[in-house]
């Protein structure tokens, strides 16, 4: 079965430490995506990565970092330089960029307590 | 950072109504624009993709229509259904960028 997933769908942290949050597809996408929601805003771009061992910051990559060791994988960390962690945050891949079609995972949900 | 706006914020109608909502995005080097609807809980899917001005693209009782001479695409639901809530989020591909660009979206709800 296809698909994206994200693990885990809810995550707690204390303030101060990194976490690092799980994004997988088997869908042979080259392009991969992270997004962050927060109430009343749209999806905000935070990294992506166009082809292995590649990528771009998106809108608002500051206290975030990314690697792409894998097509498959590319897992998000989240810093104790961000400043707001509290949210939602979507994965998301696709054959290519721009006219392709984004395939999103599950989400995962991110409390710093 | 390109600005793409939906209006309305949010939308209640009766079931069997008919309604439509805006997507406005910037019209210079126009790529692509995406639409998904995202249903609570679930995880955004894709309805449809448009690249050309004039495109007209219908699934079932959802179509949508593009104009990228002045940066707007509608999102059209005849015959509103409970299962057709949802929010309904566009994503715009303009002004040289390498990657999409998405509004707040419009959340539906669908009285019964």
């Amino acid at each position: 079965d296809g698909g994206i997933t994200q693990s885990p769908k809810y995550l707690f942290r204390k303030e101060g430490q990194n976490v690092t949050l799980s994004c997988e597809q088997n869908l042979n996408h080259d392009a991969m995506y992270w997004y962050r929601q927060d109430p009343g805003q749209g999806l905000r771009l935070i990294y992506y990565s166009q082809i292995v061992n590649d990528f771009q910051k998106g809108d608002i990559a500051e206290g975030y970092s990314v690697s792409r060791e894998k097509k498959e994988s590319f897992p998000l960390t989240v810093t104790s330089a961000q400043k707001n962690p509290t949210a939602f945050y979507l994965c998301a891949s696709s054959l290519g960029t721009g006219v392709y079609t984004q395939y999103f995972g599950p989400g995962t949900r991110l409390t710093v307590l | 950072i390109l600005n793409v706006e939906q209006s309305p914020q949010s939308l209640h109608v009766q079931e069997g109504d008919s309604t439509n909502f805006t997507c406005s995005f910037p019209s210079s080097n126009f790529y692509a624009l995406h639409w998904y609807r995202w249903e609570t809980a679930k995880s955004p899917k894709a309805l449809f993709v448009m690249t050309l001005n004039g495109d007209e693209k219908k699934k079932g009782r959802i179509s949508a229509t593009l104009n990228t001479k002045e940066g707007y695409s509608y999102l059209y639901i005849k015959g509103s259904q409970p299962e057709d809530s949802a929010t309904y989020l566009c994503a715009s591909r303009s002004g040289g960028y390498q990657k999409v660009t998405f509004g707040t979206g419009t959340k539906l709800q669908v009285i019964p």
